[in-house]
């Protein structure tokens, strides 16, 4: 059974920066894409940033390129968010998802399974 | 303002059968396939509707998608009260270089 599980969320405040992780388990991690999705309260949903399965390859929204950084750690199975100079935007619920196809690049298909989600808040 | 355009709010009863649209351009839905998403408040999204028409292993055939241009929509036939959730739609954008989504369409059953 595919499990994603997200971590590192909190309460921080604007300027700050916070590491969010994913675990993942029950497929071969390193076949697939990966990507963070985020939903502000009551808001819908918004993709930040996915990477290749070998790293080579990342992409960002426009809204956090620059400030986000995406990583993962095959030996570990886990996919990291590097979130910098953090703003009141970017409170959300941030969900660690994996790619639909093992082609490995993030591009090509979208999310069929997702995490429980993360939350962020940002607030001075 | 989101990408893709979705209807805020769909309804129907019991058994019916509804439609949800999304709308976008040719540098998203016009060139890309298209993936719908079933989320019921408090939980993650669930994948209904992959590469514009395909349905996952455990999706009842009851939701369909389809795609003409740059425009898509989910249909739901047999409506049940389990169906009451929010359904976006998403694509890939290639001006944004980007996975775009719909704003959300709040279903609720009659």
């Amino acid at each position: 059974e595919v499990q994603l599980v997200e971590s590192g969320g909190g309460a921080v405040q604007p300027g700050r920066s916070l590491r969010l992780s994913c675990a993942a388990s029950g497929f071969t991690f390193n076949d697939y894409a990966m990507h963070w999705v985020r939903q502000a309260p009551g808001k819908g949903l918004e993709w930040v940033s996915g990477i290749s399965w070998h790293s080579a390859s990342r992409g960002y929204a426009d809204s956090v390129q620059g400030r986000f950084i995406i990583s993962r750690d095959n030996a570990k199975n886990s996919l990291y968010l590097q979130m910098n100079s953090l703003r009141p935007e970017d409170t959300a619920l941030y969900y660690c998802a994996k790619d639909l196809s093992s082609s490995g690049s993030y591009k090509g298909d979208a999310f069929d399974m997702w995490g429980q989600g993360t939350m962020v808040i940002v607030s001075s | 303002q989101s990408v893709l355009t979705q209807p805020p709010s769909a309804s129907g009863t019991p058994g019916q059968r509804v439609t949800i649209s999304c709308s976008g351009s040719s540098s998203n839905i016009g060139n890309n396939h298209i993936y719908w998403y079933q989320q019921v408040p408090g939980t993650a999204p669930k994948l209904l509707i992959f590469r514009n028409d395909q349905r996952p292993s455990g999706v009842p055939d009851r939701f369909s998608g389809s795609k003409s241009g740059t425009s898509a929509s989910l249909a739901i036939s047999g409506l049940r009260s389990g169906d009451e959730a929010d359904y976006s739609c998403a694509t890939w954008d290639d001006s944004l270089s980007a996975w775009v989504f719909g704003g959300g369409t709040k279903l609720t059953v009659l």
